[in-house]
């Protein structure tokens, strides 16, 4: 069965400064999908970024980038620039290609940014 | 955009209760999840469905069970509710079944069971 973790229960950053948060997963599956989901405080969790297996470039979306190391099983989310706004708890997924959608998450790790 | 809503943001019921918790999106999604939410524990799945009237179970089906009789809505239930299903439930629901489609999540129910 597949599993992710996240070691990091909570971190903490200066505002402006980087962050680097941390997941591993374990899988005998050659091809499947990577997500990192953000949860605010008392609002709805909203997709960060994605990385397909299959790609060899690093997702990036805005100030958000991952370092995928496939052979290492690692999926590492980098915050720069972190503004207060980013405060929150992130939670790494994984998604089989065989499986209908279902994802499997870490145990999320929460985010402090201090002004 | 998607919209996942939940009936209640909070519930307080009493041990053996049968409680109802409701999912509507309005974005003609297939497929739909339940996850109870808990510290250290991240997100488990409970069921989910991918069409109407179909059902499978999650990670963590004992104790529940789901209704899905028209495609935007989903429903969990607790059949007698207990102290252990205290937790944040988060329904999501994503487009296609078996594709790497974004979910799009819910609010959340916080669940408390005295």
């Amino acid at each position: 069965a597949q599993t992710v973790t996240q070691s990091q229960p909570e971190m903490s950053v200066q505002e402006a400064e980087t962050v680097t948060l941390s997941c591993t997963y374990d899988t005998s599956e050659s091809d499947y999908y990577l997500f990192w989901y953000k949860q605010p405080p008392s609002r709805q969790m909203i997709l960060v970024i994605r990385q397909e297996a299959y790609k060899q470039q690093n997702a990036t979306e805005n100030r958000f980038s991952v370092n995928f190391q496939k052979a290492a099983k690692s999926f590492s989310l980098k915050i720069s620039d972190s503004q207060l706004g980013d405060a929150a708890m992130y939670f790494c997924a994984y998604l089989g290609s065989s499986n209908t959608g279902k994802l499997i998450f870490g145990q999320g790790t929460t985010l402090q940014v201090k002004p | 955009d998607v919209k996942v809503t939940q009936s209640s943001r909070y519930l307080v019921k009493r041990t053996g209760e049968k409680v109802f918790l409701e999912c509507v999106q309005d974005m003609d999604h297939e497929n739909m999840f339940w996850y109870r939410q808990d510290p250290g524990l991240g997100l488990r799945l409970i069921y989910f469905s991918y069409d109407v009237k179909m059902k499978e179970k999650g990670d963590i089906p004992e104790g529940y069970s789901v209704s899905r009789e028209k495609k935007e809505r989903f429903s969990l239930i607790l059949e007698s509710a207990s102290t252990n299903q205290t937790s944040m439930y988060l329904c999501a629901s994503s487009l296609y079944r078996g594709g790497p489609e974004t979910q799009y999540f819910g609010p959340g129910t916080r669940l408390l069971v005295l």
